[in-house]
């Protein structure tokens, strides 16, 4: 099946900062999403992004569908946005639901 | 606007018993998915609906079965728990179909979850 690699595994951040995770996958996708998982562990979709650039207040993210990858910015960090992101995608052939990847746990210490 | 709603929030049973977790999806959407979380984990999917009828189906263990029912809502019944079946299970819905056919966004959305202990 596809694999999809999310990195940083972890990542610490002052408040403030700005920060890029990122995602690669394996195999070409029509569907690729970014969601927040806080830490009360609801999963919130931040992003329908199977190519091209998109934001959302501090949130942006960007695809580049023929070089399997997608990255996520988050600009000038908040306490609340401190959580786990995961970039799920889906197959392009097939009617397929979304793989996960493994996450980046993000921290953002005041 | 509606969200996905997941009863209950919590359940705790023991080895052996049988568990019943509910999802009602958001208004409209034809998809139903259903996945598994274990602590410190990826979301696993387990099982999807399209229109009722079950349309993929993933890591789902034999003693799990799932409906999707004419009202749309679905239930994912859990036998013979074990101890490894405790998770946190998560019930997601989308509008499949015209999308894929107009190019509009398909966003996937989840419910809260339900917190499945198993002692």
């Amino acid at each position: 099946g596809i694999q999809v690699e999310q990195s940083p595994p972890d990542l610490i951040l002052q408040e403030g900062a700005n920060s890029t995770l990122r995602c690669n996958f394996s195999d070409s996708v029509n569907n690729l999403q970014w969601f927040h998982q806080n830490p009360w562990g609801q999963l919130i979709n931040l992003f329908y992004i199977p190519s091209g650039t998109k934001q959302n207040g501090r949130l942006s993210a960007t695809t580049v569908a023929t070089e399997r990858y997608s990255l996520l910015y988050i600009s000038s960090s908040q306490t609340t946005d401190s959580g786990v992101y995961f970039c799920a995608v889906e197959r392009w052939a097939g009617n397929t639901p979304l793989v996960f990847g493994k996450g980046t746990r993000l921290s953002v210490i005041a | 606007a509606a969200g996905v709603i997941q009863s209950p929030r919590h359940l705790i049973k023991e080895k052996r018993e049988t568990a019943t977790l509910k999802c009602y999806p958001i208004p409209r959407h034809d998809t139903v998915y259903w996945y598994q979380q274990g602590p410190g984990q990826d979301p696993q999917f387990l099982i999807s609906f399209y229109e009722k009828m079950q349309s993929d189906k993933g890591s789902i263990p034999d003693r799990f079965s799932a409906q999707q029912f004419s009202d749309y809502h679905s239930e994912l019944n859990m036998s013979s728990l074990e101890l490894g079946d405790s998770a946190l299970y998560f019930c997601a819905s989308s509008l499949l179909l015209r999308p894929r056919l107009t190019g509009k966004d398909e966003k996937l959305f989840f419910g809260s979850g339900t917190q499945l202990s198993v002692l």
